[in-house]
């Protein structure tokens, strides 16, 4: 079946320090995959997404590259800011899986001090 | 444009109560997703909708569990009675319902029950 597996937090950085959040999957099919944040006190936001190998998704400062051979999507991100800090999701959504639903990782947290 | 609207953010009852959440997709979504998040965890569905039809609840535990989607809009979970393991939060999600790579799903800020 489909699975994604992330990094246990939480993980704590100070300011300007380079992050690393580890995401890997299993599929039976093309997946897409999608990292999504969750900010205290509100719902899941769509951080970026890449749809085929060697893709890259980025947003605000924030990148991901599909490593197909690998089966990992690890989030980076070069200087974060105390803003960063929330719930960070990996997810996937199986091409040969026509429900179009998202399966999720169990989270990390992310705690970035000033 | 208004997001994803949820109510109640928080409600709390004792256990064998019946609760039930609501949610406003944003207009124009036909796609219409429950999900649920236990405490430190993914969240993981309970049904999906295109339109009025429910055309995914094989995770819905439909012994105490029931949702609907009338007229292909709004959509309202219900939980009767309710147990301790159902404390959580309730999540709700639309989508345009496009091919995958483009199906991005957009959250409510979710409904979390506590059952004492």
């Amino acid at each position: 079946g489909n699975s994604v597996t992330q990094m246990e937090g939480p993980v704590t950085l100070s300011e300007e320090a380079f992050l690393t959040i580890n995401c890997t999957y299993t599929a039976t099919g093309y997946p897409s995959l999608f990292w999504y944040v969750q900010y205290p006190g509100e719902g899941l936001q769509l951080l970026l997404k890449a749809t085929k190998a060697d893709d890259k998704g980025s947003n605000k400062g924030f990148e991901a590259t599909y490593r197909k051979e690998t089966t990992s999507f690890h989030l980076e991100k070069g200087s974060v800011q105390v803003s960063d800090s929330a719930v960070y999701f990996c997810a996937l959504s199986d091409l040969g899986d026509s429900s179009y639903k998202l399966i999720f990782g169990s989270g990390t947290r992310l705690l970035v001090r000033p | 444009e208004a997001g994803v609207v949820q109510s109640p953010r928080y409600k709390i009852i004792e256990k064998k109560q019946p609760v039930a959440f609501w949610c406003n997709p944003i207009s124009g979504h036909n796609t219409l997703y429950w999900y649920r998040q236990n405490l430190g965890q993914g969240p993981e569905l309970l049904i999906r909708y295109e339109n009025e039809e429910a055309v995914d609840d094989s995770q819905l535990p439909k012994d105490r569990f029931s949702a609907e989607r009338l007229k292909g809009v709004d959509s309202t979970l219900k939980i009767q009675p309710a147990e301790l393991g159902d404390s959580a939060v309730y999540l709700c999600a639309s989508s345009t319902g496009q091919a995958y790579g483009a199906n991005v799903l957009t959250f409510g800020a979710g409904s979390r029950l506590t059952v004492l």
